[in-house]
Protein backbone atom coordinates (compact mmCIF):
# COMPACT_ATOMS: atom_id res chain seq x y z
CA UNK A 1 0.00 0.00 0.00
CA UNK A 2 0.88 3.54 -0.91
CA UNK A 3 0.36 4.51 2.84
CA UNK A 4 -1.61 8.04 3.74
CA UNK A 5 -1.47 9.94 0.48
CA UNK A 6 -2.43 13.95 0.71
CA UNK A 7 -2.46 16.80 -1.47
CA UNK A 8 -0.86 19.25 -2.14
CA UNK A 9 2.38 18.88 -0.12
CA UNK A 10 2.81 22.92 0.07
CA UNK A 11 0.19 25.80 -0.41
CA UNK A 12 0.96 29.47 0.14
CA UNK A 13 -2.28 31.77 -0.18
CA UNK A 14 -3.35 34.95 0.14
CA UNK A 15 -5.88 35.73 3.65
CA UNK A 16 -9.65 35.69 2.59
CA UNK A 17 -9.53 32.61 -0.18
CA UNK A 18 -10.47 29.17 -0.01
CA UNK A 19 -8.38 26.23 0.90
CA UNK A 20 -8.78 22.87 -0.17
CA UNK A 21 -6.70 20.33 1.28
CA UNK A 22 -7.02 16.77 0.77
CA UNK A 23 -6.13 13.35 1.60
CA UNK A 24 -6.47 9.71 0.72
CA UNK A 25 -6.41 7.12 3.36
CA UNK A 26 -4.78 3.35 3.68
CA UNK A 27 -7.27 1.13 1.49
CA UNK A 28 -9.80 -0.43 4.54
CA UNK A 29 -8.55 1.39 7.14
CA UNK A 30 -12.35 2.37 8.83
CA UNK A 31 -11.16 5.68 10.97
CA UNK A 32 -9.44 8.92 9.09
CA UNK A 33 -8.21 11.76 11.67
CA UNK A 34 -7.67 15.41 10.66
CA UNK A 35 -4.46 16.94 12.84
CA UNK A 36 -2.93 20.39 12.68
CA UNK A 37 0.64 21.08 14.11
CA UNK A 38 1.89 24.31 14.92
CA UNK A 39 4.83 25.51 16.99
CA UNK A 40 2.49 26.40 19.56
CA UNK A 41 0.25 24.33 20.17
CA UNK A 42 1.89 21.24 18.63
CA UNK A 43 -0.65 18.23 16.66
CA UNK A 44 -4.48 18.73 17.91
CA UNK A 45 -6.94 16.67 16.30
CA UNK A 46 -9.25 18.65 14.29
CA UNK A 47 -11.91 16.44 13.45
CA UNK A 48 -12.44 12.40 12.30
CA UNK A 49 -14.61 10.23 10.48
CA UNK A 50 -15.93 6.43 10.99
CA UNK A 51 -17.08 4.94 7.82
CA UNK A 52 -16.88 8.04 6.15
CA UNK A 53 -19.16 9.59 8.45
CA UNK A 54 -17.93 12.61 10.95
CA UNK A 55 -17.88 11.35 14.88
CA UNK A 56 -16.60 14.45 16.62
CA UNK A 57 -15.47 18.00 14.87
CA UNK A 58 -15.25 19.55 18.28
CA UNK A 59 -11.68 19.78 17.47
CA UNK A 60 -12.67 22.29 14.11
CA UNK A 61 -11.21 25.96 15.39
CA UNK A 62 -13.90 27.60 13.82
CA UNK A 63 -16.89 27.59 11.23
CA UNK A 64 -14.68 28.50 8.56
CA UNK A 65 -13.28 25.04 8.81
CA UNK A 66 -15.08 22.42 6.98
CA UNK A 67 -14.41 18.59 6.29
CA UNK A 68 -16.21 15.90 4.17
CA UNK A 69 -15.35 12.26 3.35
CA UNK A 70 -17.94 11.38 0.49
CA UNK A 71 -16.31 8.23 0.21
CA UNK A 72 -14.03 5.55 1.77
CA UNK A 73 -11.14 6.71 -0.36
CA UNK A 74 -10.98 10.52 0.08
CA UNK A 75 -11.56 13.03 2.33
CA UNK A 76 -11.12 16.85 2.24
CA UNK A 77 -10.71 19.98 4.42
CA UNK A 78 -11.48 23.29 3.91
CA UNK A 79 -11.24 26.53 5.38
CA UNK A 80 -13.32 29.14 3.79
CA UNK A 81 -12.06 32.25 4.56
CA UNK A 82 -8.27 31.24 5.11
CA UNK A 83 -6.54 34.00 7.78
CA UNK A 84 -2.51 33.99 8.35
CA UNK A 85 -3.76 32.04 11.76
CA UNK A 86 -4.43 29.06 9.99
CA UNK A 87 -0.42 29.04 8.57
CA UNK A 88 0.40 25.47 9.98
CA UNK A 89 0.67 21.60 8.92
CA UNK A 90 -2.07 19.87 8.62
CA UNK A 91 -1.72 16.06 8.72
CA UNK A 92 -4.00 12.94 7.89
CA UNK A 93 -4.27 10.17 9.31
CA UNK A 94 -5.60 6.87 9.33
CA UNK A 95 -6.32 3.73 11.04
CA UNK A 96 -8.26 -0.19 10.70
CA UNK A 97 -10.05 1.31 14.75
CA UNK A 98 -9.71 3.92 16.77
CA UNK A 99 -8.95 2.43 19.77
CA UNK A 100 -6.47 -0.11 19.54
CA UNK A 101 -4.40 0.11 16.41
CA UNK A 102 -1.91 2.26 15.30
CA UNK A 103 -2.31 5.54 13.51
CA UNK A 104 -0.48 6.18 10.21
CA UNK A 105 0.10 9.88 8.87
CA UNK A 106 0.34 11.09 5.60
CA UNK A 107 3.27 13.53 4.90
CA UNK A 108 1.28 16.75 5.82
CA UNK A 109 0.10 19.76 3.91
CA UNK A 110 2.48 22.82 4.59
CA UNK A 111 -0.33 25.74 4.20
CA UNK A 112 0.90 29.43 4.68
CA UNK A 113 -1.78 32.39 4.24
CA UNK A 114 -0.19 35.51 3.74
CA UNK B 1 -8.00 16.52 29.52
CA UNK B 2 -5.06 14.36 29.18
CA UNK B 3 -1.40 15.90 29.27
CA UNK B 4 1.30 14.65 27.79
CA UNK B 5 4.87 15.86 28.83
CA UNK B 6 8.11 14.77 27.16
CA UNK B 7 11.55 15.39 28.56
CA UNK B 8 14.28 17.28 27.49
CA UNK B 9 12.87 19.19 24.71
CA UNK B 10 15.94 19.00 23.25
CA UNK B 11 18.83 16.63 23.23
CA UNK B 12 22.85 16.34 21.43
CA UNK B 13 24.64 13.04 22.02
CA UNK B 14 27.65 11.94 20.23
CA UNK B 15 27.37 9.32 17.68
CA UNK B 16 27.39 5.43 19.67
CA UNK B 17 25.61 6.52 22.86
CA UNK B 18 22.77 5.25 24.46
CA UNK B 19 19.73 7.29 25.13
CA UNK B 20 16.52 7.71 26.78
CA UNK B 21 13.85 10.01 25.94
CA UNK B 22 11.07 10.06 28.48
CA UNK B 23 7.07 10.78 28.18
CA UNK B 24 4.63 11.26 30.81
CA UNK B 25 1.07 11.86 31.07
CA UNK B 26 -1.49 12.80 33.57
CA UNK B 27 -4.51 10.37 33.13
CA UNK B 28 -3.73 6.97 33.38
CA UNK B 29 -6.84 5.36 31.68
CA UNK B 30 -5.68 5.12 27.93
CA UNK B 31 -5.60 2.31 25.21
CA UNK B 32 -2.49 2.78 23.77
CA UNK B 33 0.65 4.56 23.35
CA UNK B 34 2.78 5.81 20.03
CA UNK B 35 6.08 6.78 19.78
CA UNK B 36 6.75 8.44 16.21
CA UNK B 37 9.39 10.16 14.44
CA UNK B 38 9.14 13.48 12.62
CA UNK B 39 12.34 14.58 10.29
CA UNK B 40 12.22 18.03 9.36
CA UNK B 41 9.37 18.99 6.77
CA UNK B 42 8.32 15.37 6.80
CA UNK B 43 5.33 13.40 8.44
CA UNK B 44 5.32 11.28 10.96
CA UNK B 45 6.88 7.70 11.45
CA UNK B 46 4.86 5.00 13.50
CA UNK B 47 7.83 3.61 15.40
CA UNK B 48 6.73 1.33 18.21
CA UNK B 49 3.16 1.12 19.21
CA UNK B 50 2.22 -0.59 22.87
CA UNK B 51 -0.69 -1.40 24.30
CA UNK B 52 -2.18 -0.71 27.70
CA UNK B 53 -1.49 -4.34 29.00
CA UNK B 54 1.87 -3.92 27.50
CA UNK B 55 5.04 -3.34 29.19
CA UNK B 56 6.90 -2.88 26.83
CA UNK B 57 7.78 -3.12 22.99
CA UNK B 58 11.28 -3.59 21.25
CA UNK B 59 12.01 -3.07 17.37
CA UNK B 60 15.93 -3.42 15.94
CA UNK B 61 17.57 -0.73 18.52
CA UNK B 62 14.53 0.81 19.84
CA UNK B 63 12.69 -0.13 23.20
CA UNK B 64 9.21 1.97 24.40
CA UNK B 65 8.62 1.06 27.75
CA UNK B 66 5.43 1.95 29.07
CA UNK B 67 4.43 2.36 33.08
CA UNK B 68 0.56 2.74 33.16
CA UNK B 69 0.36 3.53 37.07
CA UNK B 70 2.67 6.03 37.00
CA UNK B 71 1.68 7.48 33.92
CA UNK B 72 5.63 7.16 32.56
CA UNK B 73 6.62 5.64 29.11
CA UNK B 74 10.65 5.70 28.00
CA UNK B 75 12.05 5.27 24.65
CA UNK B 76 15.67 3.61 24.68
CA UNK B 77 17.60 4.23 21.92
CA UNK B 78 20.40 2.43 21.86
CA UNK B 79 24.32 3.10 20.25
CA UNK B 80 22.91 5.93 18.33
CA UNK B 81 23.51 7.15 15.05
CA UNK B 82 23.63 10.23 13.12
CA UNK B 83 20.87 8.80 11.21
CA UNK B 84 18.78 8.90 14.44
CA UNK B 85 18.55 12.66 14.21
CA UNK B 86 14.54 13.82 13.77
CA UNK B 87 12.50 14.89 16.68
CA UNK B 88 10.72 12.10 18.92
CA UNK B 89 7.13 12.18 19.63
CA UNK B 90 4.95 10.27 22.22
CA UNK B 91 1.40 10.01 22.01
CA UNK B 92 -1.16 8.28 24.07
CA UNK B 93 -4.66 7.05 23.17
CA UNK B 94 -7.64 7.59 25.80
CA UNK B 95 -10.27 6.85 23.13
CA UNK B 96 -10.39 7.48 19.52
CA UNK B 97 -7.86 10.54 18.95
CA UNK B 98 -4.22 10.62 19.70
CA UNK B 99 -2.33 13.24 22.68
CA UNK B 100 0.37 14.47 21.35
CA UNK B 101 3.56 15.73 23.65
CA UNK B 102 5.53 17.95 22.14
CA UNK B 103 8.43 16.50 21.18
CA UNK B 104 12.34 15.69 22.09
CA UNK B 105 14.86 16.91 19.19
CA UNK B 106 17.17 14.61 19.33
CA UNK B 107 21.10 15.61 17.07
CA UNK B 108 23.32 12.82 17.00
CA UNK B 109 26.76 14.06 15.81
CA UNK B 110 29.57 11.81 14.41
Amino acid sequence: DAGVIQSPRHEVTEMGQEVTLRCKPISGHDYLFWYRQTMMRGLELLIYFNNNVPIDDSGMPEDRFSAKMPNASFSTLKIQPSEPRDSAVYFCASSLTAYYNEQFFGPGTRLTVL
Amino acid sequence: KQEVTQIPAALSVPEGENLVLNCSFTDSAIYNLQWFRQDPGKGLTSLLLIQSSQREQTSGRLNASLDKSSGRSTLYIAASQPGDSATYLCAVSSGYALNFGKGTSLLVTP
